[in-house]
């Protein structure tokens, strides 16, 4: 299966965009990527998914690179409650039911 | 809230005792999962039901033995465990479990604590 991997964590001021990256070398072509969240105390969340394409959605924005090895999550303007641990997965048609998770990214949001 | 719920938020056993984890979900989706996450560990999925029926059981255990009466419910009986299974235990469901865009929808977990 492709691998992802991520910055263990990262820092961001509140009300600042987040960049959250990831890197997907060994993706395929029928791989789509997908990011979820954790937030203390809970349960993954999902966040968006996107196969070519740029995406956005109420909570975020998808930034895939040109190639697909690399992608982006994009929180426009940080608050305290986006502070969790974010999740970049792959899946493909093959291994779907077999939600994969590594470890992440865990996010802190500052005043 | 997210339509799965997950009872107990807590329990602690021993390693003789027997209990049972319970996951309801309110979606009308036809599959249900069972993910373990111990600390400073990603998470590791169990098993997979669809449409009652196991899918996936991931070298599981057998001292986890999981019960999929509907596609609303399922459970995780628990016996004779070890501490090394004390860990956050999720339940999750889905519209399709193949489908390759179906969002997981997950509870809040069950911490496990085994003396």
């Amino acid at each position: 299966d492709a691998k992802t991997t991520q910055p263990n964590s990262m820092e961001s001021n509140e009300e600042e965009p987040v960049h959250l990256p990831c890197n997907h070398s060994t993706i395929s072509g029928t791989d789509y990527i997908h990011w979820y969240r954790q937030l203390p105390s809970q349960g993954p969340e999902y966040v968006i998914h996107g196969l070519t394409s740029n995406v956005n959605n109420r909570m975020a924005s998808l930034a895939i690179a040109e190639d697909r090895k690399s992608s982006t999550l994009i929180l426009h303007r940080a608050t305290l409650r986006d502070a969790a641990v974010y999740y970049c997965i792959l899946r493909n048609t093959g291994t779907a039911s077999k939600l994969t998770f590594g470890t992440g990214t865990r996010l802190q949001v500052t005043l | 809230e997210t339509g799965v719920t997950q009872t107990p938020r807590h329990l602690v056993m021993g390693m003789t005792n027997k209990k049972s984890l319970k996951c309801e979900q309110h979606l009308g989706h036809n599959a249900m999962y069972w993910y373990k996450q111990s600390a400073k560990k990603p998470l590791e999925l169990m098993f997979v039901y669809n449409f009652k029926e196991q899918t996936e059981n991931n070298s599981v255990p057998s001292r986890f033995s999981p019960e999929c009466p509907n596609s609303s419910h399922l459970f995780l009986h628990l016996h004779t465990l070890q501490p090394e299974d004390s860990a956050l235990y999720l339940c999750a469901s889905s519209l399709n479990p193949e489908g390759v865009v179906e969002k997981l929808f997950f509870g809040s977990g069950t911490q496990l604590s085994v003396l």
